[in-house]
């Protein structure tokens, strides 16, 4: 089973505005990452953020993490056209596993 | 810097034949290695993973195999492909350090016919 789920499937916004995209996680963490994915391509790691960490911050992105509620938060701010495509989360299942969610489809209109 | 290739990028099979898809990794030692399928539209399934070579571990049980002959080379292989063996393959690799992240090779799109 997966251990993240993304919320929504997915999700279209119109260029400048914020996008969020939410996971949930079954078991206890040591960090959490999120990737990007786009159409046919390979993902790219986006940002990691370790359990002890409530936010973190990369350029446009924030991300937050709820131990408590096992979930945790990819904001996207001011969106961009090329800001188009699917975003994950991931959690290690084990120290050599990384166990993707389902994702979030992200369209950005111009 | 650390790169990976993952060769080809397309591929067109009968079912019955069987399958080659070779990854490399380079500018790095020791990697940890990894094969993901995606279903399109859906998320990474978790093939196999490898910590060193010839050490190799099987996700879910099916028609393929991998296979680490040198320590940056990561081979996925099948006798004989099935209709559901098609799917977007994907390779990555990470350094030994728990919680790294995973860099992802270009994929590649095999389609069984």
């Amino acid at each position: 089973s997966q251990q993240g789920e993304e919320d929504p499937q997915a999700l279209s916004i119109q260029e400048g505005e914020n996008a969020t995209m939410n996971c949930s996680y079954k078991t206890s963490i040591n960090n959490l990452q999120w990737y990007r994915q786009n159409s046919g391509r390979g993902l790219v790691h986006l940002i990691l953020i370790r359990s002890n960490e409530r936010e973190k911050h990369s350029g446009r992105l924030r991300v937050t993490l709820d131990t408590s509620k096992k979930s945790s938060s990819l904001l996207i701010t001011a969106s961009r056209a090329a800001d188009t495509a699917s975003y994950f989360c991931a959690t290690w299942d084990s120290s050599y596993k990384l166990i993707f969610g389902s994702g979030t489809r992200l369209l950005v209109r111009p | 810097s650390q790169t990976i290739h993952q060769w080809p990028a397309t591929l067109v099979q009968p079912v019955g034949s069987p399958l080659s898809l070779e990854c490399t990794v380079e500018g790095t030692s020791n990697p940890n290695l990894y094969w993901y399928r995606q279903a399109a539209g859906r998320g990474l399934q978790l093939l196999f993973y490898s910590v060193g070579i010839g050490q190799i571990s099987s996700e879910v049980p099916q028609n393929l195999s991998a296979s680490r002959p040198q320590d940056r080379q990561f081979i996925l292989s099948s006798k004989k492909l099935l209709l559901s063996d098609s799917g977007f393959y994907l390779c990555a690799w990470s350094v030994k350090a728990d919680g790294s992240p995973l860099h992802f090779g270009n994929g590649t799109r095999l389609t069984v016919t």
